[in-house]
């Protein structure tokens, strides 16, 4: 069964700051990998959405890396703004069905 | 952009009512879902659709009916509200297929549903 962790669960650091936020799984087997951004009380926006043959995803000062075969995604954030701050969760989809596995998130705090 | 939407922001119902959360996108996606989001359990899905009057359960169903009677809607009810129901509902869309944007799931901005 496949599992999605987010470690660290929550991440404070200066503003400025380069940082990078970690997903892992522990499956192989999908079939694409999404993060989202959420701000406390709000819906989910969805930031980069990496499909299993890619590597990786950019947009603006946001990177995302995919390798499969460690099980692992990393969201890397450049010159961080308290703008930034929010929960970033990440999702796994799998080769066999629609449904989303969900890590925990983890809650980044920007400060000025 | 996609869009979607969601009938409440926040709501408040008695134990026992018939609740109707409604969820709209504009995108002409295939696939909508619905989320309700605890704190300490994440996102769960209960149910999913992808067509018009099809519609498979998720991970935590009971308690929870849908229904998808027009490509752009999918309703989310509640036949008999109950206090463990009060949650963050969360609803999102995707489009089905293979090529750039398909597969990625755009949210509403979610229904704080409470349940007294």
């Amino acid at each position: 069964k496949q599992e999605v962790t987010q470690i660290p669960a929550a991440l404070s650091v200066p503003e400025g700051e380069n940082l990078v936020l970690n997903c892992s799984f522990t499956d192989s087997a999908i079939y694409n990998l999404q993060w989202f951004r959420q701000d406390p009380g709000k819906g989910l926006t969805s930031l980069l959405l990496i499909q299993s043959s890619q590597r990786e995803q950019t947009s603006g000062r946001l990177n995302a890396s995919l390798d499969k075969s460690s099980g692992r995604s990393t969201l890397y954030i450049a010159a961080s703004q308290p703008g930034d701050s929010a929960t970033y969760l990440c999702a796994v989809r799998m080769d066999s069905n629609y449904q989303l596995i969900w890590g925990a998130g983890t809650k980044l705090i920007i400060k000025p | 952009d996609v869009k979607v939407t969601q009938s409440s922001r926040y709501l408040v119902k008695r134990t026992g009512e018939k609740v109707f959360l409604e969820c709209v996108q504009d995108m002409d996606h295939e696939n909508m879902f619905w989320y309700r989001q605890d704190p300490g359990l994440g996102l769960r899905l209960i149910y999913f659709s992808y067509d018009v009057k099809m519609k498979e359960k998720g991970d935590i169903p009971e308690g929870y009916s849908v229904s998808r009677e027009k490509k752009e809607r999918f309703s989310l009810i509640l036949e008999s509200a109950s206090t463990n129901q009060t949650s963050m509902y969360l609803c999102a869309s995707s489009l089905i297929g293979s090529g750039r944007g398909h597969n990625e799931q755009f949210f509403g901005p979610g229904t704080r549903l409470t349940v007294l």
